[in-house]
C-alpha cells in the first residue's frame, strides 16, 4: 500500500503563477522527499525535508512539512513553462511494511501554459 | 561521471520469455533498488540491495530477481514474462536506504506480449 499520496492528482496554469501540490501520508516518517519527472524520463530529486525541519527553500521551490497533519506541501513560485513535469513526494515509514524504503505516491500532473 | 545506466532502454517480449535489465552506477553508492510504473502512477519498490552480496524484496517482486555482485551493477531478472509485466522499470541508487537522494535511470520500457 502507498504511503504517501499527492493532491491535486492534476494542475494547469499559466507562466508567472505558483503552482502548490500536497503530499499526506499515513504513518509517521524519518523524511520526505520530492522528485520531478519529465515525461518519457527518469526522476529527479528536488528536496529532501527531515522531520524535525518545518520549511525548505530551494531557489524558487519551497517545501513545509507538518507531522502532526502527516502532510507536506510544495510550492513553485513563478513558473515557467519548464516546470511542466509529474511531481512526486517519497516518504520512509518509521514503522510498518514500508520501514526503512522509500514509498512513492502517484504524483501530481503540473501543466505550466506559456 | 555517466551516474546511473541502464540498458536497453526499449524491449518487447513475448510471454514466457526471460531477460535481464541491466543497472550500472559509477558514484560508489552502496544503496541500490529498482522500481515499476505503470501508466498513471507512481513508483513501486520490486527489490533492493543495501551493498554487495546483499539483497531484499520490495512490495512487488513477484517474477523478478535480482543478484548484486558488484557495488556498481544491479540486473534485474524476469523469469518468465507476463504481461503484466508490461511497464517501465527505473533503476536507482544512493549512500543509503532514505536519508540521501536518490539517483535514478532514464529507464527501460518493457512491453509483454
Amino acid at each position: 500500500s502507498q504511503q504517501g499520496e499527492e493532491d491535486p492528482q492534476a494542475l494547469s496554469i499559466q507562466e508567472g503563477e505558483n503552482a502548490t501540490m500536497n503530499c499526506s501520508y499515513k504513518t509517521s516518517i524519518n523524511n520526505l522527499q520530492w522528485y520531478r519527472q519529465n515525461s518519457g524520463r527518469g526522476l529527479v530529486h528536488l528536496i529532501l525535508i527531515r522531520s524535525n525541519e518545518r520549511e525548505k527553500h530551494s531557489g524558487r521551490l519551497r517545501v513545509t512539512l507538518d507531522t502532526s497533519k502527516k502532510s507536506s506541501s510544495l510550492l513553485i513560485t513563478a513558473s515557467r513553462a519548464a516546470d511542466t513535469a509529474s511531481y512526486f513526494c517519497a516518504t520512509d515509514a518509521l514503522v510498518g511494511t514500508n520501514a526503512g524504503k522509500s514509498t512513492f505516491g502517484d504524483g501530481t500532473t503540473l501543466t505550466v501554459k506559456p | 561521471n555517466a551516474g546511473v545506466t541502464q540498458t536497453p532502454k526499449f524491449q518487447v517480449l513475448k510471454t514466457g520469455q526471460s531477460m535481464t535489465l541491466q543497472c550500472a552506477q559509477d558514484m560508489n553508492h552502496e544503496y541500490m533498488s529498482w522500481y515499476r510504473q505503470d501508466p498513471g502512477m507512481g513508483l513501486r519498490l520490486i527489490h533492493y540491495s543495501v551493498g554487495a552480496g546483499i539483497t531484499d524484496q520490495g512490495e512487488v517482486p513477484n517474477g523478478y530477481n535480482v543478484s548484486r555482485s558488484t557495488t556498481e551493477d544491479f540486473p534485474l531478472r524476469l523469469l518468465s514474462a507476463a504481461p503484466s509485466q508490461t511497464s517501465v522499470y527505473f533503476c536507482a541508487s544512493s549512500w543509503d536506504r532514505v536519508r540521501t537522494e536518490a539517483f535514478f535511470g532514464q529507464g527501460t520500457r518493457l512491453t509483454v506480449v
